[in-house]
């Protein structure tokens, strides 16, 4: 599996900590939202996704808001483990076609 | 399921050489999707098929970049010829029924010198 080092902005969270990743989308036609998640050396991974007649959409231990007055998205990870560090990406997408986020690198200290 | 499956998982060539990226995407899937992964440009979507049909190719670069899908179970992308500009990491993702919930393949890690 492969994945490219980019420079991003990464969020340092303790073990057993709540943890917030934000995103800023840029199109307010935009009608669906989701989040992916890259670990090292694989594919992105589909963990949630909220079309935008929502606010607010709950998984398990994974919770998506959807703010389109700022065109703003954020997910919520609950009692984050080491398994969760990662590269986290917002994708939006307009019909059938998706436009991703630079993504940001979550780092869970132990 | 063996999830969707790409070759190879590396390649190195030289610069004017033919390329050519192999993906067997997930068995009942009708969505096919190419994205191209750079530190400059992120994740961008290449072209999708449906139902082995090309649907929006306006993401491929140059007409150096071709897509086919022959069949439902397997699709190629190809660079002829390629160049050092084209060195990026190449995933493969399908999706069943909506374009929605893509399930990528583990890549193709592309370098060209």
């Amino acid at each position: 599996g492969e994945s490219v080092g980019l420079h991003l902005p990464t969020l340092s969270v303790q073990e057993g900590d709540n943890s917030i990743i934000n995103c800023a989308y840029s199109n307010s036609a935009s009608d669906y939202f989701i989040w992916y998640k890259q670990e090292s050396g694989k594919g992105p991974q589909f963990i949630i996704d909220i079309r935008s007649n929502m606010d607010k959409r709950q998984g398990q231990r994974v919770t998506v808001l959807l703010n389109k007055t700022v065109k703003h998205l954020s997910l919520q990870i609950a009692a984050t483990q080491p398994g969760d560090s990662a590269v986290y990406f917002c994708a939006e997408t307009r019909g059938p076609k998706f436009y991703f986020g630079s993504g940001t690198k979550l780092n869970v200290k132990p | 399921d063996a999830g969707v499956i790409q070759s190879p998982r590396h390649e190195v060539t030289e610069m004017g050489q033919e390329v050519t990226l192999r993906c067997k995407p997930i068995s009942g899937h009708d969505y096919l999707f190419w994205y191209r992964q750079t530190m400059m440009r992120g994740l961008e979507l290449l072209i999708y098929f449906n139902n082995n049909v090309p649907i929006d190719d306006s993401g491929m670069p140059e007409d150096r970049f071709s897509a086919k899908m022959p069949n439902a179970s397997f699709s190629t992308l190809k660079i002829q010829p390629s160049e050092p500009r084209d060195s990026a990491v190449y995933f493969c993702a399908s999706s069943f029924s909506s374009p929605y919930e893509q399930y990528f393949g583990p890549g193709t890690r592309l370098t060209v010198t």
